[in-house]
């Protein structure tokens, strides 16, 4: 298995409070990225980062922030949560090969992070 | 960004057939990727396709057909360990100029004796 691991891996908070998810890789690999999966809904790109400091917006990207300070880490956070952040968020890793065509992405185990 | 469909759920028999359609528009498209998500965990990896035509590992396959916009997973003698969800994802395009996968909705699939 590829060394991905996400902390926390289960947290509760309440409306209005920042919160900081943490992605962690031993892979070494260059491009990172955060999901979130909801019902109905299915994986939906937050954000997603080609190296350190260099990072974009994905699909559902109002609301959150993200940062990469090194290759392994790739930290999302929610500088005000609310309600609707309530969600699993998934981390991902990936490389692509010389022609730009991308290997799998490898997903952490997930973090549940409700919002009261 | 890609539009990805295939259908919610599905019921199959153990030690049959099942396949699961995925259809995306072609604008933008690179490749399309299948994962396996049991209840609870994370998406694993199941194949990759770019060329058109079937792809075989083991018990799956996956086939791409990119002048219909179509593929789909094909689970052959079924086990009851198959019950998870199967997401179609994407790969092209997002139209801001990078790349990136769109998954679909995924298909729930239960294995019933």
């Amino acid at each position: 298995d590829a060394g991905i691991t996400q902390s926390p891996r289960h947290k509760v908070t309440e409306t209005g409070t920042p919160v900081t998810l943490r992605c962690h890789q031993t892979e070494n690999h260059r491009y990172m990225y955060w999901y979130r999966q909801d019902p109905g809904h299915g994986l939906r790109l937050i954000h997603y980062s080609y190296g350190v400091k260099d990072t974009d917006k994905g699909e559902v990207s109002d609301g959150y922030s993200v940062s990469r300070s090194k290759t392994e880490d790739f930290l999302l956070t929610l500088e005000s949560a609310t309600s609707s952040q309530t969600s699993v968020y998934f981390c991902a890793i990936s490389e692509l090969d010389r022609d730009g065509i991308p290997y799998e992405q490898y997903f952490g185990p997930g973090t549940r992070l409700t919002v009261t | 960004g890609q539009n990805i469909d295939q259908p919610t759920e599905m019921t199959a028999t153990e030690g049959a057939i099942v396949q699961i359609n995925c259809t995306y528009q072609t604008s933008g498209f690179n490749g399309l990727f299948w994962y396996q998500q049991h209840a609870g965990e994370a998406p694993t990896f199941l194949s990759y396709n770019v060329l058109d035509g079937l792809e075989e590992k083991g018990r799956f396959s996956s086939f791409l057909s990119r002048s219909k916009g179509y593929s789909y997973l094909l689970l052959k003698e079924l086990q009851m360990k198959d019950s998870a969800s199967y997401l179609c994802a994407g790969y092209g395009d997002s139209g801001a100029g990078s790349y990136q996968l769109t998954f679909g909705k995924g298909t729930k699939l239960s294995v019933i004796p």
